[in-house]
């Protein structure tokens, strides 16, 4: 099993550039969500997916828009990208929400705005 | 508000010996705390997961511990490897509605030097 795969890996994009992380997930894992990760900060939630077809926000939504593609994928657009958006995302998934389960991370994409 | 704050933020150790980290929370209302393990350019990794009446949990050579009452964990490494340099990341969560709303600390940085 993979886990949680995320794509690309790295990205440089210009201010007012728009791109859209990808991750997927073998786990058969309800619930799926996007950190985000910057220095010297704990992991911040962008949003979430409890289940197949329902998304909600995070601690840290604007600027970002996501889709749950189906019960596998969930991806995370920025529609105008901007400097403070220049940070490490990471996607996770986990059996549910209101649970113990523990969350299983992807490797991260390391995104710089110039 | 929800903290999570972990001491020290870094920490040198040499090869085989034992350290601890800390973790204090001011998080209500609390449904379970957290470790997860960092690798440099990786995913955080879970290693243990305690709930209110659990107050210790061991995986392999790391042993959590949890007071509830004080409101403080700590991560006790024995017999340290080069491996287990990383971050650990203390994460706590409450319960909001059915969802588990995951509070990170910001980790301690752990270098183990042979």
């Amino acid at each position: 099993n993979a886990g949680v795969t995320q794509t690309p890996k790295f990205q440089v994009l210009k201010t007012g550039q728009s791109m859209t992380l990808q991750c997927a997930q073998d786990m058969n894992h309800n619930s799926m969500y996007w950190y985000r990760q910057d220095p010297g900060m704990g992991l911040r939630l962008i949003y979430y997916s409890a289940s197949e077809g329902t998304t909600d926000k995070g601690e840290v939504p604007n600027g970002y828009n996501v889709s749950r593609l189906n019960k596998r994928e969930f991806s995370l657009r920025l529609e105008s990208a901007a400097p403070s958006q220049t940070s490490v995302y990471f996607c996770a998934s986990s059996l549910g929400t209101g649970d113990n389960s523990p969350l299983h991370f992807g490797n991260g994409t390391r995104l710089t705005v110039t | 508000k929800n903290q999570v704050e972990q001491s020290p933020q870094s920490l040198i150790i040499l090869e085989g010996k034992n350290c601890t980290l800390q973790c204090n929370y001011t998080v209500s209302p609390f449904s379970n705390l957290r470790w997860y393990k960092q690798d440099t350019g990786r995913g955080p990794v879970s290693l243990t997961i305690m709930t209110f009446s659990e107050n210790t949990k061991s995986n392999g050579r790391y042993t959590a511990t949890l007071d509830a009452d004080t409101k403080q964990s700590s991560l006790h490494i024995t017999a340290s490897q080069l491996s287990d340099s990383a971050s650990y990341i203390c994460v706590v969560s409450a319960v909001a509605g059915g969802y588990n709303k995951l509070i990170f600390g910001a980790g301690t940085r752990l270098a183990v030097h042979p």
